[in-house]
């Protein structure tokens, strides 16, 4: 069965760092071609995708977003840690994880881009 | 960047009604498109995938079309669980960005 969980502050002051942790459960991220990835829902509003980190260790980041964000995974401990940086109230949302799926053949791995599994949600607040 | 564009942003509806949304993007995607169900206060739900490929056990009255550039999304006969907002997102490149949505609501 395959679950995610969101975790980390739900306030944080104006010009923090906000550190938001992923964590999984029922797939590997460092086999069959599966990532993890990062998607915030302002209330009210549209989605928007933040970055993902696939089963070899890339990462990838919206280009908009992409001088404040980090993502990161210990495999170990089945998780995938985003920070953002300079945090600002219009930065106030609801942040998703979700899983990517994929898969691995005997010489390459490729991932299905879709996201097949989401976490519940974190309402992160940024207020002062 | 790709970025898509869906229409309309709100579609009032009755149950038993046919409903489509288009998605457009901005550049060519194949084929590289999925859409995603959210409810008030729930996490989005994968419907489609690749297009047109309904997710595992998603209803049949859910389908896709289209491929390049152009979408979408019909639901052939509208019931009361499918009241909610409707997302597109492409996945041609590592940047996998959203339509703006549309909400379907009760007409």
């Amino acid at each position: 069965q395959v679950t995610l969980r969101e975790s980390g502050p739900a306030l944080v002051n104006p010009r923090q760092t906000l550190t938001l942790t992923c964590t999984y459960s029922g797939f590997s991220l460092n086999a069959d071609g599966m990532s993890v990835t990062w998607v915030r829902q302002p209330p009210g509003k549209a989605l928007e995708w933040l970055a993902h980190i696939d089963w070899d260790g890339d990462q990838y980041y919206n280009p908009s977003l992409k001088t404040r964000l980090t993502i990161s995974r210990d495999t170990s401990k089945s998780q995938v840690v985003l920070t953002m940086t300079n945090m600002d109230p219009v930065d106030t949302a609801t942040y998703y994880c979700a899983r990517i799926p994929g898969q691995c053949s005997p010489s390459i791995c490729s991932s299905f881009g879709y996201f097949d599994f989401w976490g519940q949600g974190t309402l992160v607040t940024v207020s002062s | 960047d790709i970025q898509m564009t869906q229409s309309p942003s709100t579609l009032s509806a009755s149950v038993g009604d046919r409903v489509t949304i288009t998605c457009r993007a901005s550049h060519y995607i194949s084929d590289w498109l999925a859409w995603y169900q959210q409810k008030p206060g729930q996490a989005p739900k994968v419907l489609i995938y690749d297009a047109s490929t309904l997710h595992s056990g998603v209803p049949s009255r859910f389908s896709g079309s289209g491929s390049g550039t152009e979408f979408t999304l019909t639901i052939s006969s509208l019931q009361p669980d499918d009241f909610a907002t409707y997302y597109c997102q492409q996945f041609n490149t590592y940047s996998k960005f959203f339509g703006q949505g549309t909400k379907v609501e009760v007409k």
